[in-house]
């Protein structure tokens, strides 16, 4: 148990289709992350959320639109996705962006796009 | 701007052997420096990190990484390799945002 639960752990969606994904922490954090992980390629910071604020979008395509309702749920939502969007998205949290603490990590959803 | 190489993307060792996971940096602050593990169908777990105190920094399951300023890297070792250390490693250095930067990883196998 790591303390951020990640819903679904496998998604298979027509590029389509509207999905969403949900991440969960009761760490106590107030800042969450999304990241991409795609085969060979290093992990992508995606979105930061702080105190439920976004203070940071890496130039993320406007397929993926994120949401933060409070401290403790993190969402993805997505539309019209490419083949290449397939990879495992994870979430993490930390305390006040403190990298001191280093991040939680989830278990990740493992994303096909078809 | 701050980065991470990770020297081979796959080692192999055999059990019992020493594991050497090389990790090299660069930063214009002083460095964070952690490494994660990732086991397969998982998501990362902390093993350890160096945040400017001692420059060799102990972790779990008996891993440690040496701090070396002069060669600005973050070498991560373990005495003897055993089967369940089979994974993929990520080494990772605090970015100017606060956030963690991460290297491509270096899948380590252990053979019997």
């Amino acid at each position: 148990e790591t303390g951020v639960t990640q819903t679904p752990r496998h998604l298979v969606m027509g590029m389509t289709n509207k999905k969403s994904l949900k991440c969960e922490q009761h760490l106590g954090h107030n800042a969450m992350y999304w990241y991409k992980q795609s085969a060979k390629k290093p992990l992508e910071l995606m979105f930061v959320y702080s105190l439920e604020e976004r203070v940071e979008n890496n130039s993320v395509p406007s397929r993926f639109s994120p949401e933060c309702p409070n401290s403790s749920h993190l969402f993805l939502h997505l539309h019209t996705l490419q083949p290449e969007d397939s990879a495992l998205y994870l979430c993490a949290s930390s305390q006040e962006r403190a990298v001191y603490y280093g991040y939680t990590f989830g278990s990740g959803t493992r994303l096909t796009v078809v | 701007a701050q980065s991470v190489t990770q020297l081979g993307s796959h080692v192999s060792v055999s059990e019992g052997a020493l594991v050497l996971l090389r990790c090299n940096y660069s930063s214009s602050v002083p460095p964070y420096l952690f490494w994660y593990v990732q086991y397969p169908n998982q998501g990362l777990q902390l093993l350890l990190k160096y945040t400017s105190a001692a420059t060799l920094v102990k972790g779990i399951n008996g891993f440690e990484a040496e701090f070396k300023k002069s060669e600005t890297s973050f070498h991560l070792t373990k005495p003897s390799a055993h089967m369940s250390d089979a994974a993929e490693y990520f080494c990772a250095v605090r970015g100017s945002q606060g956030n963690l930067i991460f290297g491509k990883g270096t899948k380590l196998s252990v053979k019997p």
